[in-house]
């Protein structure tokens, strides 16, 4: 099973500055990463696939990079309704598809 | 408008079972894959199960293999697990996901539907 490890566990940024957070997975899993994100009371949203790719109606603000084991997924300029819990996703290697375990991403 | 309305859950006792259903509308149901997605409250997210479209496959995680059955009804177009001989530790907030690029990116999210087992 593939292990994804999330880091910071918890990040604090002001709005309209970057943030960028990191997903590391335990064996390469090539580009097959998506990033998630969950607001507070709801369910996950899709942001990012195969890395790099924004998902539908997803700003350009958000950035994927990175292939193998080591990701980012970067905010360039954060907006109050950016602030949430983050995850990463493989599916490289399933079943299972694996989760990391989130960074919080919250407001200074 | 996509939506995905989880039904079934609630309050179960241990060793006991429980159905939950998945509607699903706005998209072309039968063209993606349907899987389940459990998260303890405060908790992360943790993969379940997975159908495959025209049910050409279904996975399960090792924690609830031989104890929940995924199924679709693509007439219907829903989704179900089946969940029997239900523990404390399947506790959690479980999302209906619809996934289409082979199943693989998990596209749409239902809100969610809880299931409670406690004696």
């Amino acid at each position: 099973e593939i292990v994804l490890t999330q880091s910071p566990a918890t990040l604090s940024v002001s709005p309209g500055e970057r943030a960028t957070l990191s997903c590391r997975a335990s064996q390469s899993i090539n580009n097959n990463l998506a990033w998630y994100i969950q607001k507070p009371g709801q369910a996950p949203r899709l942001l990012i696939y195969g890395s790099t790719a924004r998902a539908t109606g997803i700003p350009a603000r958000f950035s994927g990079a990175g292939s193998e084991t080591e990701f980012t997924l970067t905010i360039s300029s954060l907006q109050s309704e950016d602030f949430g819990v983050y995850y990463c996703q493989q599916y490289d290697d399933w079943p299972p598809y694996t989760f990391g375990q989130g960074t919080k991403l919250e407001i200074k | 408008e996509v939506q995905l309305v989880e039904s079934g859950g609630g309050l179960v006792q241990p060793g006991g079972s429980l159905r939950l259903s998945c509607a699903a509308s706005g998209f072309s149901f039968s063209r993606y894959h349907m899987t389940w997605v459990r998260q303890i409250p405060g908790k992360g997210l943790e993969w379940v199960s997975s159908i495959g479209d025209n049910s050409e496959y279904t996975y399960y995680a090792d924690s609830v293999r031989g104890r929940f059955t995924i199924s679709r009804d693509d007439a219907k177009k829903s989704a179900y697990l089946q969940m029997n001989n239900l523990r404390a530790g399947d506790t959690a907030l479980y999302y209906c996901v619809a996934a289409a690029v082979g199943g693989t990116v998990f596209d749409y999210w239902g809100q969610g539907m809880v299931v409670t087992v406690s004696s």
